[in-house]
């Protein structure tokens, strides 16, 4: 079946702009995850949702961003004003409810000029 | 101190090796692990999930948990060069909470 989507698959753009990423997760999945991934970092934890709730935000690196979750389904992941720091690869995950087996999106590939 | 210490690599082995991945964590509350296979320009695959220690097989991978000496393992064998990836680790104490990732370990397998 269909995996998690994630668009645009790569995003540049200049610094002090606004970008919106979106991940469709897998259909039937209620957990969505939200990572970012740069070179020679790892993965780091941004937000979760469960349906269209995200109960821990701690995970953002500034106010400048933000998610939401609409319909249990679609997320969108927003930056406002990018910083050149914020060039990295985001990666979105689903999972069937809040167990263990999360599957990841292709990613979207962001770099602030 | 990270949560999670991976060793970045990179690893080379010859087609057909035993090939051993660890991480070690600090967290002694961390009950759920996950190994990923990440190829270049992909998002992350799920290999292998275990809950507590112990082993779990699947083809030929096994996640190995030692939750005394905080310390997981995979282990790879009779390589290919399909093989070649990123291997990262990953781990929750609450299921579907926070997960922590090693930063992964680059391997490559030559025929």
């Amino acid at each position: 079946g269909a995996g998690v989507s994630q668009s645009p698959s790569n995003k540049v753009t200049e610094k002090g702009k606004d970008v919106e990423l979106r991940c469709d997760p897998i259909s039937g999945h209620t957990a969505l995850y939200w990572y970012r991934q740069s070179l020679g970092q790892g993965l780091e934890f941004l937000i979760y949702f469960q349906g269209n709730s995200a109960p821990d935000k701690s995970g953002l690196p500034s106010d400048r961003f933000s998610a939401e979750r609409t319909g249990g389904s679609v997320s969108t992941l927003t930056i406002q004003r990018t910083q050149q720091e914020d060039s990295a690869v985001y990666l979105c995950a689903s999972s069937l409810s809040l167990n263990y087996e999360q599957y990841f999106g292709p990613g979207t590939r962001l770099t602030v000029t | 101190q990270k949560e999670v210490e991976q060793d970045p690599g990179p690893l080379s082995v010859p087609e057909g090796a035993i090939v051993s991945l660890n991480c070690t964590y600090s967290n002694s509350a961390f009950q759920y692990f996950m190994w990923y296979r990440q190829y270049s320009r992909k998002g992350p695959e799920l290999l292998m999930y275990t809950y507590s220690s112990g082993n779990k097989e699947d083809g030929r991978f096994t996640a190995q948990v030692d939750k005394s000496s905080k310390y997981i393992s995979l282990f790879i064998r009779d390589s290919q060069p399909s093989d070649s990836a990123t291997y990262l680790c990953a781990m929750s104490a609450v299921p579907g909470n926070q997960f922590y990732f090693g930063t992964g370990t680059s391997l490559t397998v030559i025929p």
